[in-house]
């Protein structure tokens, strides 16, 4: 089946340092990917809608400079999260988005973002 | 915008048994995806199931079936013969085609006791 390969797992790092989550699709080509936050025992949070070739669609709310998404290829999203602080610290969860709207979304394992 | 209500935060059910998660969804839209997602403690997350809202007839996989009503905007999960690894957080989902987005709900944590 279609797999989604998110990187990295987890990362550990200091406040001011920007980090970037890969989301990679690994045997298709996904033109929409999606990218969402999720806190403990909540539910996800949709961030924004990347898509190939184009500028993300960000939520209101979400910061466009502090979030910054690239999808520069058919099988790749990158979340770049900038100047990082403790309050950024979350479980972030790409998915891409196999054919049409009647397809399920193929979600990647997700990245723990912890701020320290 | 469209809104997904679970509205039970946890459910218990005791191994073998069958339980019912409930969900709820608010839309304007008349062609709309709908699915249901289980994340693990490993977080990862497990398509369960998925539903067209153009078909009447309400989709099965294997010991999950879901009751579809359309009108009501209701689309509830049955779990027949539960099993220890159903133990999860079940989120109900919602896909707008005009959107091209999802919209979760709060999600239902499973316990199945043995």
């Amino acid at each position: 089946g279609a797999v989604v390969s998110q990187h990295p797992s987890w990362v550990i790092c200091k406040s001011g340092t920007s980090v970037k989550i890969e989301c990679r699709s690994l045997d298709f080509q996904a033109t929409t990917m999606f990218w969402y936050r999720q806190f403990p025992k909540q539910s996800l949070m949709l961030m924004a809608t990347s898509n190939e070739g184009s500028k993300a669609t960000y939520e209101q709310g979400v910061e466009k400079d502090k979030f910054l998404i690239n999808h520069a290829s058919l099988t790749l999203s990158t979340l770049t999260v900038t100047s990082a602080h403790p309050e950024d610290s979350s479980f972030y969860i790409c998915s891409a988005l196999l054919g049409g709207p009647n397809q399920p979304q193929h979600f990647g394992d997700g990245t723990r973002l912890s701020i320290l | 915008a469209q809104t997904v209500t679970q509205s039970q935060p946890e459910m218990s059910v005791q191994e073998a048994e069958t339980v019912t998660l409930s969900c709820t969804y608010d839309t304007s839209e008349s062609d709309y995806y709908l699915f249901w997602y289980k994340q693990p403690p490993s977080r990862q997350m497990i398509l369960v199931i998925r539903q067209e809202a153009y078909k009447q007839q309400n989709a099965t996989e294997n010991r999950f079936s879901v009751n579809f009503q359309k009108a009501a905007k209701s689309f509830s999960l049955k779990i027949s013969d539960s099993q220890l690894g159903d133990a999860a957080m079940y989120f109900c989902a919602y896909f707008g085609t005009n959107a091209g987005k999802s919209t979760f709900g709060d999600g239902t944590t499973l316990t199945v006791k043995p």
